[in-house]
């Protein structure tokens, strides 16, 4: 079975640029979400999807970050423009529930650098 | 607002040895609690899941166990190996619907060959 996939792996910026990230999930998963995690920090969440709407995206600066999940499958994640804080790596993550249990299965993650 | 905290924040100890991770978090009324992997440049894996109504989870030489009541969660790796240096978090979910995690900072493990 193939995992979550992202691209890019890696991106170099400029500050006040703007760059998108791409996640594909594991094929049948209805939920996806994005996290943002910082150097010596645990993942922070932005943003959860289920199919195609938002469940949570409470802790998204919606002043410079977007996302959308078209057609409820593949993602992306946008800032606009970039500020030097956004240096971090961008973890997609998808799951299913089965028996009431819910697994999240994360993908490698773009490693974002903003000078 | 939930708030997860890990000891130590970084461990190193000579293989073979058996170690303990800790984990607390805040808020008691969470339904499962979960361990993650992280090796440098890579994504998470999932090591142990622990539903609320559970008290520990095995899988091979991990053990989780979960003490809802005092906001308490600890992995035991026995016989470390230096496969096993990663960095270890732990995770939970908010509730109220929402499925979103709640990580610690993570503890990084080195096990010295």
């Amino acid at each position: 079975e193939a995992g979550v996939a992202q691209s890019p792996r890696y991106k170099i910026i400029e500050k006040r640029q703007s760059v998108a990230f791409w996640c594909n999930p594991i094929s049948g998963h209805a939920t996806l979400y994005w996290y943002q995690q910082i150097l010596g920090q645990g993942p922070k969440l932005l943003i959860q999807f289920q199919n195609n709407g938002v469940v949570d995206d409470s802790q998204l600066p919606k002043d410079r970050f977007s996302a959308e999940r078209l057609k409820g499958v593949d993602s992306t994640l946008k800032i606009q423009p970039a500020k030097l804080e956004d240096s971090a790596v961008y973890l997609c993550a998808s799951s299913e529930r089965l028996a009431g249990q819910e697994t999240q299965y994360f993908g490698p993650g773009t490693r974002l650098l903003v000078l | 607002k939930q708030e997860v905290t890990q000891i130590p924040a970084a461990l190193s100890v000579p293989e073979g040895e058996n170690l303990v991770l800790n984990c607390s978090f805040t808020d008691s009324a969470i339904y499962n609690l979960q361990w993650f992997r992280q090796d440098p440049g890579k994504g998470l894996t999932s090591l142990l899941l622990i539903q609320s109504s559970q008290r520990e989870q095995t899988s091979g030489r991990l053990n989780a166990s979960l003490d809802k009541s005092s906001g308490r969660s600890t992995l035991y790796i026995a016989a470390s190996q230096p496969g096993d240096s990663a960095t270890y978090l732990c995770a939970v979910p908010p509730g109220g619907g929402a499925d979103g995690l709640t990580f610690g900072k993570g503890t990084h493990l080195i096990i010295q060959p």
